[in-house]
């Protein structure tokens, strides 16, 4: 039973470009959490979906971020126009259930850098 | 205040000794916590969950949990240089988790 599969592990992008990061949840998962951690900090909510529906998006920044999670494929974070501040990595988890009644399982990440 | 507040650490403890990891969280409606590992530059990776007043062990780990004071901790029994990570305390907030930024344990042979 695979885990949670991110891809890619490693994003190089220059100021201005788009960057779109990729999730596949466990087997069985239809909620998907998106989190980002800047060096030394902890992670942030950024993202809460559940097939198709965007169910919490509290922590996403106002413009340049958006996410989806379609009834096939990934679910996709997509930040336009990049800038330095981006860089971070961005974990993705998923469960079974929403996080009040399930634990989360973290994906390996993707590690942005803007340069 | 910080939704979630943790000693950042680092707390150094010696081989075979017991690391205590504190936690207080601010949402008096969140019903569920979680301690996660994360150790430098991987993901993290659940340690424990705890839903009820009182103690849970699971192995060299018991997760402590005290509603009324908004208070979680986890202590590591028999602490090894393999523990030594970073701890992040989770508890939810309306079906979703806030992370602390974490205690970084090192724990010396």
């Amino acid at each position: 039973n695979a885990g949670v599969m991110q891809n890619p592990r490693h994003l190089v992008r220059r100021r201005g470009q788009e960057a779109r990061l990729r999730c596949s949840p466990m087997k069985g998962h239809s909620h998907v959490y998106w989190y980002r951690q800047l060096p030394e900090e902890g992670l942030k909510f950024m993202v809460y979906l559940q097939k198709e529906n965007i169910i919490d998006e509290s922590g996403m920044p106002k413009e340049r971020f958006s996410a989806e999670f379609p009834k096939e494929g990934p679910s996709i974070l997509r930040i336009q126009q990049v800038v330095r501040g981006d860089s971070a990595a961005y974990f993705c988890a998923s469960s079974d259930r929403p996080a009040n009644n399930s634990p989360l399982h973290f994906g390996n990440g993707t590690r942005l850098t803007v340069t | 205040q910080k939704e979630v507040e943790q000693n950042s650490g680092p707390l150094s403890v010696p081989e075979g000794a017991i690391a205590s990891l504190n936690c207080t969280y601010s949402d008096r409606g969140s019903q569920s916590f979680f301690w996660y590992r994360q150790y430098s530059g991987k993901s993290p990776e659940l340690i424990m969950s705890i839903y009820s007043n009182g103690d849970k062990e699971d192995g060299r780990f018991t997760a402590q949990l005290n509603k009324a004071s908004q208070y979680v901790s986890l202590l590591i029994r028999d602490s090894q240089p393999s523990d030594s990570a970073t701890y992040l305390c989770a508890p939810d907030a309306f079906q979703k988790l806030v992370f602390g930024t974490g205690t970084r344990l090192l724990v010396s042979p």
